[in-house]
């Protein structure tokens, strides 16, 4: 059974700071990991879409990286904002059951 | 791009109704579903797999008889949620895809009285 999980829980930094957020997963036979942010109440808006033949992707100030083999993906966020400020989540597509599962969540807030 | 709708967008009802919530791919044909459900301050918890053409597959957990998911077409899935009660308000989010990629629906936030 694939597992998803997203470290630290939640995150609090200032403004103007690079962060990482983590994301791991049990079973590496994934088709695609991707992330998005979710701002409260609100759906989910895609950031970035790795696929499992990729290492990385870059959105602006966003940049995802994806190690299959140990199960790892970092979301990197440079000179971070407050508009930053949401619910990051990690999402991994395969795996032995063929199935999308999502990360446990990293509450973000940045600081003015 | 792939475009996924659902509708409603947001529902109230009172306790003991039932209530339809659409998925539909939209310039797409969707062999696979996903349906997912989120509590507040929770991630997407996975509820079931629906294929074209078959009986879903749920997760444990998840009664299949209060959730009753029909896929008719390759670019229509519903899940309706049956007897309603307060404890099943959440937000309701389904994905539709081919092969390797699954595209997001907008979801559903369900209230229930």
């Amino acid at each position: 059974k694939q597992e998803v999980t997203q470290i630290p829980a939640a995150l609090s930094v200032p403004e103007g700071e690079n962060l990482v957020l983590n994301c791991s997963f049990t079973d590496s036979a994934i088709y695609n990991l991707q992330w998005f942010r979710q701002d409260p109440g609100k759906g989910l808006t895609s950031l970035l879409l790795i696929q499992s033949s990729q290492r990385e992707q870059t959105s602006g100030r966003l940049n995802a990286s994806l190690d299959k083999s140990s199960g790892r993906s970092t979301l990197y966020i440079a000179a971070s904002q407050p508009g930053d400020s949401a619910t990051y989540l990690c999402a991994v597509y395969g795996g032995a059951t063929n199935k999308l599962i999502f990360g446990t969540g990293t509450l973000l807030a940045v600081q003015p | 791009g792939a475009v996924v709708s659902q509708h409603p967008s947001w529902v109230i009802c009172k306790s003991g109704t039932s209530v339809k919530i659409e998925c539909r791919s939209l310039d797409f044909q969707a062999t696979t579903m996903f349906w997912y459900r989120q509590f507040p301050k929770q991630s997407l918890m996975l509820m079931a797999t629906s294929n074209e053409g078959s009986k879903a597959t749920y997760e444990q957990g998840v009664e299949k008889d209060k959730f009753l998911i029909n896929h008719a077409s390759l670019t229509l899935s519903t899940l309706t949620v049956t007897s309603a009660h307060p404890e099943d308000s959440s937000f309701y989010i389904c994905t539709a895809g081919v092969t390797d990629t699954q595209y997001f629906g907008p979801g559903t936030r369900l209230t229930v009285l």
